[in-house]
């Protein structure tokens, strides 16, 4: 199975900052690499899919990048929505294996 | 719109089954595939498998194979997970997702079930 792993697990900023987390797989994945961000007691919702493309009707503050094995999310201008988890997922190769999720918290 | 929902929540004793129904509206049914993906409480996201609407046919994580059976009525546009031999561990919220064909990301899902198995 290819492993992801997700840094920082957890991490605090204020609103208005900017904020990047970061997902590595344990071998090449090209570009299937899609971000998820998931509030309490709701379903993940699709921010990026493609490591890069941003879905339709998500704000252009999110943003993704990479390919291979390394890949970011980024998020500029926090507004108070966007404080939750946020998960990667690789569906390169079955099983298609999420990593383990970053929460993301008010400073 | 788009809209995937699922079954109410359940609770099974230890040994049991339980199945989960998505009904699918909004789109054309057959054109996607649908991945079930669960969550144990506080805890991650966990990819069980997918299945093709078209096809019928299935792919499941190597945990879960064996245990787990997907399926669909075309003619009522909703999928099934099946689950059996239900531990404590199977405690968890069960999502149906929405995926295209490539780059198989989950653009809608349902608004999750919670089986919960106790004795």
């Amino acid at each position: 199975d290819i492993q992801m792993t997700q840094s920082p697990s957890s991490l605090s900023e204020s609103a208005g900052g900017r904020v990047t987390i970061t997902c590595r797989a344990s071998q090449s994945i090209g570009s299937y690499l899609h971000w998820f961000q998931q509030k309490p007691g709701k379903a993940p919702k699709l921010l990026i899919y493609a490591a890069s493309n941003l879905q339709s009707g998500v704000p252009s503050r999110f943003s993704g990048s990479g390919s291979g094995t390394d890949f970011t999310l980024s998020i500029g201008s926090l507004q108070p929505e966007d404080f939750a988890t946020y998960y990667c997922q690789q569906t390169y190769s079955s099983p298609f294996t999420f990593g383990q999720g970053t929460n993301l918290e008010i400073k | 719109q788009v809209q995937l929902v699922q079954s109410g929540a359940e609770v099974k004793k230890p040994g049991a089954s339980v199945k989960v129904s998505c009904k699918a509206s909004g789109y054309s049914f057959t054109a996607y595939f649908l991945h079930w993906v669960r969550q144990a409480p506080g805890q991650g996201l966990e990819w069980m498998g997918w299945i093709n609407l078209n096809t019928g046919g299935t792919s499941y994580a190597p945990k879960f194979q064996g245990r787990v059976s997907m399926t669909r009525y075309t003619s009522f546009t909703t999928a099934y997970m099946e689950l059996t031999r239900l531990t404590s561990d199977d405690t968890a919220t069960y999502y149906c997702a929405r995926v295209m064909t490539a780059p198989q990301s989950a653009d809608s899902w349902g608004q999750g079930t919670l089986v919960t198995v106790s004795s």
